[in-house]
């Protein structure tokens, strides 16, 4: 079945460092490739999204781009800040209207 | 998007009781999904409510322990019964929308003593 692997955290990292959380997939056809990101105490929140090989999907300074050579979706920043200290999800769809199926999580802390 | 409100946002209820919890969602959508979250892990999907007919059921998951209704396209309840601590997690409502994709709601931080 379906399947995304990420990186183990927690990562810490100071501010302005550079960010990657590493992503890979499992999945039968081309699946919709998304990043998630939870802050504290909050539910998630989508963070990015790619659906078709060769797509990057940026927002507040992330980015991730889908390849389906590698099967892989990394999560980068070239500058991380604090306010980003949170938790973020990769996930897979394989469909417009399927289930997701997410990663374990890669903690990230930012600090000072 | 859609705005999602789950409540309650957090209980803490006595072993062998049931929770309701309930997600409204602001406009009509079709596919609605209910995941949860246990403590320092990912999101496992439960079932998929579905408007009209029964829930539809991820391995693991059965509808004696966790009952779904949907009774319309922008509300939906999953009951979490007879519970005991290994049901201690955050429970999340998800909604699909055409070219918004998945939203969530904020969760129900559920502790089982």
């Amino acid at each position: 079945g379906d399947s995304v692997t990420q990186m183990e955290g927690p990562v810490t990292l100071s501010e302005e460092a550079f960010l990657t959380i590493n992503c890979t997939y499992t999945a039968t056809g081309y699946p919709s490739l998304f990043w998630y990101v939870q802050y504290p105490g909050e539910g998630l929140q989508l963070l990015l999204k790619a659906t078709k090989a060769d797509d990057k999907g940026s927002n507040k300074g992330f980015e991730a781009t889908y390849r389906k050579e590698t099967t892989s979706f990394h999560l980068e920043k070239g500058s991380v800040q604090v306010s980003d200290s949170a938790v973020y999800f990769c996930a897979l769809s394989p469909g417009t209207a399927s289930k997701l199926t997410f990663g374990t999580g890669t903690r990230l802390q930012v600090t000072l | 998007s859609a705005v999602i409100s789950q409540k309650p946002s957090r209980d803490i209820c006595q072993r062998g009781t049931s929770l309701t919890i309930q997600c409204q969602v602001d406009s009509q959508v079709t596919m609605m999904f209910w995941y949860r979250q246990q403590p320092g892990q990912s999101l496992t999907l439960i079932a998929t409510a579905n408007q009209g007919s029964e829930a539809t059921y991820e391995s693991g998951f059965v509808i004696d322990k966790f009952p779904i209704s949907r009774p319309n396209l922008t509300f939906s309840t999953l009951t979490v019964s007879n519970m005991s601590p290994e049901d201690s997690s955050i429970y999340l409502c998800s909604v699909l929308q055409g070219l918004y994709g998945y939203t969530f709601g904020s969760g129900t931080r559920l502790t089982v003593v």
